[in-house]
């Protein structure tokens, strides 16, 4: 299976300031065509995991412009450019490249 | 709009076989490129995928699960089964069916990304 380490596992921020979550994959997530499916998810307390970004880099519908995902092959990163209080929640990478399709361990942000 | 439902027991006892069920609406498992898979997320735990079944019927499982995973899909029902044999408590989760979409362009999930609202199954004698 495709292990996909996020890093840090918590992460305490400041209301206002940036933060930034990184994701290693095991082996390379671009397919034979060359897509990368990869995505990064968010998850309040009690809901079901919400997409933010697929491909890479490609922000959801509905998803505000401070969330930014960039990287390629096996580092991927989540940017949020100024946290605001809506964003303390638990952040995964997934990857829908490989069989079985994974996830990250998970980083829990946090108010500072 | 696309919605999907899980059901099924809250709670089995070890060595027991789980059956949950997906009721979904807003599309048709008939329709070339989309799937149902299942993914279930432990406590406190990152989500785990396990299955899912194509339009045309094909099938893919974790492989460390294989021989515990069945998976079957009614399309007059509009209805998804996973079965689970030999129930542990290691796998006591919240257990979600999601919408998949292979051939949008936006990868596995689709261009909308569509899940249900997970149902708990606590494995315990």
């Amino acid at each position: 299976d495709v292990v996909l380490t996020q890093s840090p596992l918590s992460l305490p921020v400041t209301l206002g300031q940036p933060a930034s979550i990184s994701c290693n994959s095991s082996q390379s997530l671009a397919d034979s065509n060359g897509n990368t499916y990869f995505n990064w998810f968010q998850q309040r307390p009690g809901q079901s995991p919400r997409r933010l970004i697929y491909k890479i880099s490609n922000r959801d519908s509905g998803v505000p412009d401070r969330f930014s995902g960039s990287g390629s092959g096996t580092a991927f990163t989540l940017k949020i450019s100024r946290v605001e209080a809506d964003d303390f929640a638990v952040y995964y990478c997934m990857q829908g490249t490989h069989w079985p399709f994974t996830f990250g361990q998970g980083t829990k942000m946090e108010i500072k | 709009q696309i919605t999907l439902k899980e059901s099924g027991p809250t709670m089995v006892k070890p060595t027991q076989t789980l059956t949950l069920t997906c009721t979904f609406s807003g599309f048709s498992l008939t329709t070339a490129g989309l799937a149902v898979g299942w993914i279930r997320q432990p406590p406190g735990k990152a989500p785990e995928w396990l299955a899912f079944i194509f339009w045309k019927d094909d099938q893919r499982y974790r492989p460390s699960l294989r021989t515990r995973l069945t998976i079957t899909k009614d399309t007059s029902k509009n209805q998804v089964v996973l079965i689970m044999t030999k129930m542990d408590p290691a796998d006591t989760a919240t257990y979600f069916c999601v919408h998949l979409d292979f051939w949008s362009g936006h990868g596995p999930l689709g261009e909308f990304n569509y899940w249900g609202q997970g149902t708990p199954v606590t494995v315990s004698s």
